[in-house]
C-alpha cells in the first residue's frame, strides 16, 4: 500500500529566503509519480510540482523545485524566494501509474513571515 | 478551457435527505477523480474513473455513496441518506492521460454541511 508522510505540521520562514518542505513515500511500485498541490485559505487545489519515478532531474517550475531521493524515498518540495502569498497549506502526493489512484498526505502549513 | 467545474459551491442539508454533487471535467481529460477532505481524515480518494468506467471504488464510505460518470462530460456523487458525518469539502479532479498524467486539475470544491 502506497503511504505519504508529511512531518511537519507547520513551518514558518522569513520572507525572500528559501524553505524546504519534507516528503516521504512507501511504495512497492517501481512505476509512480509524485505531486506537490497547494491549498491557500480560500480553499482550492492548485497543482505546482511533478516528478516521475524515472525522471533522473529533479523538476522545477519557476520558484519551485523537487528535491528526488529515490534510494531515500524522499521528496522534498524547495520553495525559493518566498513571498507572502505562498503562505498556505502544502500537499504531497503519490499515484500509481498513469492516472492511477492517488495518495495525499496530511500537509504541512507553511507562513512566511513579512 | 474553464477547468474542472463542480456545483454547487455550498450545500447545506438536513439529516436524512439526499445529496447530488456535480463534476464537469476538462475537456478531453480521461480520468476523473472524486476526493473528500475533512480535518480529520485528511484528503481521502473516494473513487476515480477511467474512460467513463469505474476503476476503484475502494474509497467509498459506504452505501450510502454512489457515483456516476454517464459521459465524458459530467460526473456526479450522490450521498443517500445523508448524515452529520458527510459534512466536508468534497473535490472533483480530472486528468488526462494524453500527457502522461502528469498533473491533475481540481475543482473549486463542494463545502457540505449537513446539518
Amino acid at each position: 500500500a502506497q503511504k505519504i508522510t508529511q512531518t511537519q505540521p507547520g513551518m514558518f520562514v522569513q520572507e525572500k529566503e528559501a524553505v524546504t518542505l519534507d516528503c516521504t513515500y512507501d511504495t512497492s511500485d517501481p512505476s509512480y509519480g509524485l505531486f506537490w498541490y497547494k491549498q491557500p485559505s480560500s480553499g482550492e487545489m492548485i497543482f505546482l510540482i511533478y516528478q516521475g519515478s524515472y525522471d533522473q532531474q529533479n523538476a522545477t517550475e519557476g520558484r519551485y523545485s523537487l528535491n528526488f531521493q529515490k534510494a531515500r524515498k524522499s521528496a522534498n518540495l524547495v520553495i525559493s524566494a518566498s513571498q507572502l502569498g505562498d503562505s498556505a497549506m502544502y500537499f504531497c502526493a503519490m499515484r500509481e501509474r498513469v492516472g492511477g489512484k492517488s495518495t495525499f498526505g496530511d500537509g504541512t502549513t507553511l507562513t512566511v513571515k513579512p | 478551457d474553464a477547468g474542472v467545474i463542480q456545483s454547487p459551491r455550498h450545500e447545506v442539508t438536513e439529516m436524512g435527505q439526499e445529496v447530488t454533487l456535480r463534476c464537469k471535467p476538462i475537456s478531453g481529460h480521461d480520468y476523473l477523480f472524486w476526493y473528500r477532505q475533512t480535518m480529520m481524515r485528511g484528503l481521502e480518494l473516494l473513487i476515480y474513473f477511467n474512460n467513463n468506467v469505474p476503476i476503484d471504488d475502494s474509497g467509498m464510505p459506504e452505501d450510502r455513496f454512489s457515483a456516476k460518470m454517464p459521459n465524458a462530460s459530467f460526473s456526479t456523487l450522490k450521498i443517500q441518506p445523508s448524515e452529520p458525518r458527510d459534512s466536508a469539502v468534497y473535490f472533483c479532479a480530472s486528468s488526462s492521460t494524453s500527457t502522461g498524467g502528469t498533473e491533475a486539475f481540481f475543482g473549486q470544491g463542494t463545502r457540505l454541511t449537513v446539518v
